[in-house]
């Protein structure tokens, strides 16, 4: 079944203890990308990756880092999490690395709590 | 950040009307606007990508469409039934790629 996936999908952590939130996609997708959503925003992109050992910063990398090192996977590091970090994470993917004209797939979303 | 907006920010239809919504994003370096749909505990859902002026687009009872020149796409619910009830977001993709997700629109559709 094409999908992607993500991992823990509930995390409650404290402040400053590094995690990391897993990735993959099963798709051969090209382009991989973070988003977290807070209540009365939409979607803000954190990071995304046009292919492997490609990534660039969207709107919101403060506090987060990426790497792309196998096509299927695209992990979400938090090396010290903060409260404003509690979100629900999405990962997501789409078959080409330009264009968007393909629409993407998104995991089923990590809820992080940071105390 | 790019601007885009939704509005309304929610709305609650009666089963069996008809219904619509926009979504605002700015007029110049258009890509290409994608619609989602996002049910509760799920995740976003594509429904349409639509990347010309005056595209538009359909899928059952839900259609779409796209005025780059003024910058505004229309989502249009015909015949509205329960499971319609959901958030759609629409994403505005600029034409360097960066990608602007709007808050969303959420529909309740009462029986």
């Amino acid at each position: 079944e094409a999908q992607v996936t993500q991992n823990p999908r509930y995390l409650i952590t404290v402040t400053g203890k590094k995690l990391t939130v897993t990735c993959s996609q099963n798709m051969n997708h090209e382009y991989m990308s973070w988003y977290r959503q807070d209540p009365g925003l939409g979607l803000r992109q954190i990071y995304y990756s046009m292919n492997v050992e490609v990534t660039d910063k969207g709107d919101v990398p403060e506090g987060y880092k990426v790497s792309r090192k196998e096509k299927r996977n695209f992990p979400l590091i938090l090396e010290s999490p903060s409260p404003n970090q509690t979100s629900l994470y999405f990962c997501a993917s789409s078959l080409y690395n330009r264009g968007h004209t393909d629409t993407q797939y998104f995991g089923p979303g990590t809820r992080l709590t940071v105390l | 950040i790019l601007n885009v907006e939704q509005s309304p920010q929610s709305l609650h239809v009666q089963e069996g009307d008809s219904t619509n919504f926009t979504c605002s994003f700015p007029s110049s370096n258009f890509y290409a606007l994608h619609w989602y749909r996002w049910e509760t505990a799920k995740s976003p859902e594509a429904l349409f990508v639509m990347t010309l002026n005056g595209d538009e687009k359909k899928k059952g009872r839900i259609s779409a469409t796209l005025n780059t020149k003024e910058g505004y796409s229309y989502l249009y619910i015909k015949g509205s039934q329960p499971e319609d009830s959901a958030t759609y977001l629409c994403a505005f993709i600029h034409n360097d790629y960066k990608l602007s997700f709007g808050a969303g629109t959420t529909v309740t559709v009462r029986a």
